[in-house]
């Protein structure tokens, strides 16, 4: 069964500083890794998507890594801003749950202070 | 136009209410999600829906009742409902639910359900 960590919970930081946000996994054989933020009582923003075969995406001010063999992601958001305050949730889709089916991790709060 | 919408935004129900919730994407996707979200939890997938038939059930009571008229349109019929079923309740959808699940799932904005 796949587990998804995300550490830490919570996470405040003052605003302009460079930020990692971590993903752990426990099953390596993942179709995808897919990062949202979600603003209080609202929907889940997709930020990127990142393929089984890939190492890396680039949006912006953010870039995530993969690293299937240490069941590892991060998020690196630049130059924080605080309208980046938001939690911050990460979703693996794997080979051995039902097709279609996400595994999502608690989620790091972020709070990013003027 | 990467939208989900969802209508309601909020719902207040008692117990004995009969009410729908409506999801609508014109972007093409296959399929269509139903998540259930409590406070400071992730999403919990409830059913997905891949070229109109309904592919997963997580199990979810009955009183939740989901349809997929169409390609672009996804319900959830809710009846005779607990108060702990008061929660976020999300849509979302990707292009396709596949073998390989290699898609991105897009988000709508949730409805509020408040059961009373």
């Amino acid at each position: 069964k796949q587990e998804v960590t995300q550490i830490p919970a919570a996470l405040s930081v003052p605003e302009g500083e460079n930020l990692v946000l971590n993903c752990s996994f426990t099953d390596s054989a993942i179709y995808n890794l897919q990062w949202f933020r979600q603003d209080p009582g609202k929907g889940l923003t997709s930020l990127l998507l990142i393929q089984s075969s890939q190492r890396e995406q680039t949006s912006g001010r953010l870039n995530a890594s993969l690293d299937k063999s240490s069941g590892r992601s991060t998020l690196y958001i630049a130059a924080s801003q605080p309208g980046d305050s938001a939690t911050y949730l990460c979703a693996v889709r794997s080979y051995n749950t039902n097709a279609g089916k996400s595994t999502f991790g608690d989620g790091t709060t972020l709070t990013v202070k003027p | 136009d990467t939208e989900v919408t969802q209508t309601p935004k909020h719902l207040v129900m008692g117990m004995t209410n009969k009410k729908s919730l409506k999801c609508e994407q014109h972007m093409g996707h296959r399929a269509m999600y139903w998540y259930k979200q409590k406070a400071k939890k992730p999403p919990e997938l409830m059913f997905v829906y891949s070229y109109e038939k309904l592919s997963i059930n997580e199990s979810v009571p009955s009183r939740f009742s989901p349809e997929c008229p169409n390609s672009s349109l996804l319900n959830l019929h809710l009846h005779a409902l607990q108060p702990e079923d008061s929660a976020l309740y999300l849509c979302a959808s990707s292009h396709n639910q596949g073998l390989y699940g290699a898609y991105e799932q897009y988000f709508g904005p949730g409805t509020r359900l408040t059961v009373t």
